[in-house]
């Protein structure tokens, strides 16, 4: 069965420090990856999405991520965080074990940025 | 304005009773989800229906049912086989691939 890991529970960073959170997957074969985001009080949002092509993808909000399919990762990166970027965030796939509607999360990330 | 409704915000049960959560969609999509999330957990599939009239289990569906009716609509009932069932239930649907849109969620708090 497809499963996800993530294995920083909690961060804390300086605001303008830079930030990457771990993410790997389990499934061999094509897999569809994404960050969620999900900011106090308010609902999951799609934070960018991986399906093929460039394996550097760009989100919202400057955050980017990079899958490398050697090491079945899809980490996320921000070169410089900001206050406004404290919330949790969470790793997530899709793929042919569960069908591509069945999509699998990861136990999160809660990142904290002091100011 | 489109999205997913879900109601009650907030509810109380007894043990021993059933409890139905409410998510409604306009924003027609075929897939709809339910997760539950618990605090270091991260989110756990329930059910996803995929079109009217068919759902699947997903990795935590013993004591929960559902029912696909409608395209709009997917109520999640907690039934009292349900072990441990105070927790955060999020609604979700999407038009393709894991491209998840979420409801803000209901929670309930068992007594």
């Amino acid at each position: 069965a497809q499963s996800v890991s993530q294995h920083n529970h909690h961060v804390i960073l300086s605001e303008a420090a830079s930030l990457e959170l771990g993410c790997n997957y389990s499934y061999g074969g094509t897999v569809n990856l994404f960050w969620y985001v999900q900011y106090p009080g308010q609902h999951l949002q799609l934070l960018l999405k991986y399906f093929s092509g460039d394996p550097l993808v760009k989100g919202i909000k400057g955050f980017e991520a990079e899958f490398i399919k050697s090491k079945f990762s899809f980490n996320l990166r921000k070169p410089s965080v900001q206050w406004s970027d404290t919330a949790e965030y969470f790793c997530a796939v899709n793929a042919p074990p569960g069908g591509y509607q069945k999509v699998t999360f990861g136990t999160g990330t809660k990142l904290q940025v002091i100011p | 304005d489109g999205g997913i409704t879900q109601s009650p915000k907030y509810l109380f049960r007894k043990e021993g009773q059933n409890v139905t959560l409410s998510c409604e969609q306009n924003l027609n999509h075929d897939a709809m989800y339910w997760y539950r999330q618990d605090p270091g957990q991260g989110l756990r599939l329930i059910y996803y229906s995929q079109i009217v009239n068919d759902f699947q289990k997903g990795d935590i569906a013993e004591g929960y049912s559902v029912s696909r009716e409608k395209k709009e609509s997917f109520p999640l009932t907690v039934t009292s086989a349900q072990k441990n069932p105070t927790a955060f239930y999020l609604c979700a649907s999407t038009s393709g691939p894991g491209e998840l849109f979420f409801g803000e969620g209901s929670r309930l708090t068992v007594l």
